[in-house]
């Protein structure tokens, strides 16, 4: 199984950056997933990293780091509609479904 | 444009029924799942198929039932056996295209009244 550990609450200024962290304990690695989910909304689909390094995609970015087991989502120039809770999900190598973490819930506040 | 799509969105429901959610996919995705998310908690599994006519139990697969005799269908009937089933339910699909990153359905609210 997979052991997944987020922030259980961040909050931030409109027009800020927060990173959200996520760390992870597996026996084999296959993948990393960001989600966003608004409140009694399905989540969204942010980044996926299979590889270390940084993906960007406009104002969000993630990184990876397999040897660590980490993982961050940078949210840049923050607005009001960002505020939602925000999912890490990892796959393991002999698996292909996904374990997820309880989930980061961001504020931004004016 | 293809999805998922779960209905009903709210369902009620009384104290010893059993009610059966929809969840119907037209991605082509060959796995599918149930999971179930509580107010502040992350999302658990409950039943996952990766195949038709195969399903595998969850972490909470207690009072639940499913079946996967399409491709496109993943019904979950929450029976009356599961003792605390006032929740928000959510269904994925998976493929390995999408190096098996969920597509949600929308969700459904059940409340137990």
């Amino acid at each position: 199984g997979q052991n997944i550990d987020q922030p259980t609450e961040m909050t931030a200024t409109e027009g800020a950056i927060v990173q959200i962290n996520c760390t992870y304990q597996t026996s084999g690695f296959n993948g990393l997933f960001w989600y966003q989910q608004h409140a009694g909304e399905a989540p969204t689909f942010l980044s996926y990293n299979v590889l270390d390094g940084l993906e960007e995609k406009g104002r969000f970015s993630s990184f990876l780091s397999r040897s660590k087991g980490y993982s961050y989502l940078l949210l840049k120039e923050l607005q009001m509609k960002d505020s939602a809770s925000y999912l890490c999900a990892v796959r393991d190598r002999n698996d292909y479904k996904l374990s997820f973490g309880a989930g980061t819930t961001v504020t931004v506040r004016a | 444009d293809g999805g998922i799509t779960q209905s009903p969105k709210y369902l009620f429901r009384k104290e010893g029924q059993n009610v059966t959610l929809s969840c119907e996919q037209n991605l082509n995705h060959d796995a599918m799942y149930w999971y179930r998310q509580d107010p502040g908690q992350g999302l658990r599994l409950i039943y996952y198929s990766q195949i038709v006519n195969d399903f595998q139990k969850g972490d909470i697969a207690e009072g639940y039932s499913v079946s996967r005799e399409k491709k496109e269908s993943f019904p979950l009937t929450v029976t009356s056996a599961q003792k605390n089933p006032t929740a928000f339910y959510l269904c994925a699909s998976s493929d390995r295209r999408s190096n098996y990153g969920y597509t949600f359905g929308s969700g459904t609210r059940l409340t137990v009244v």
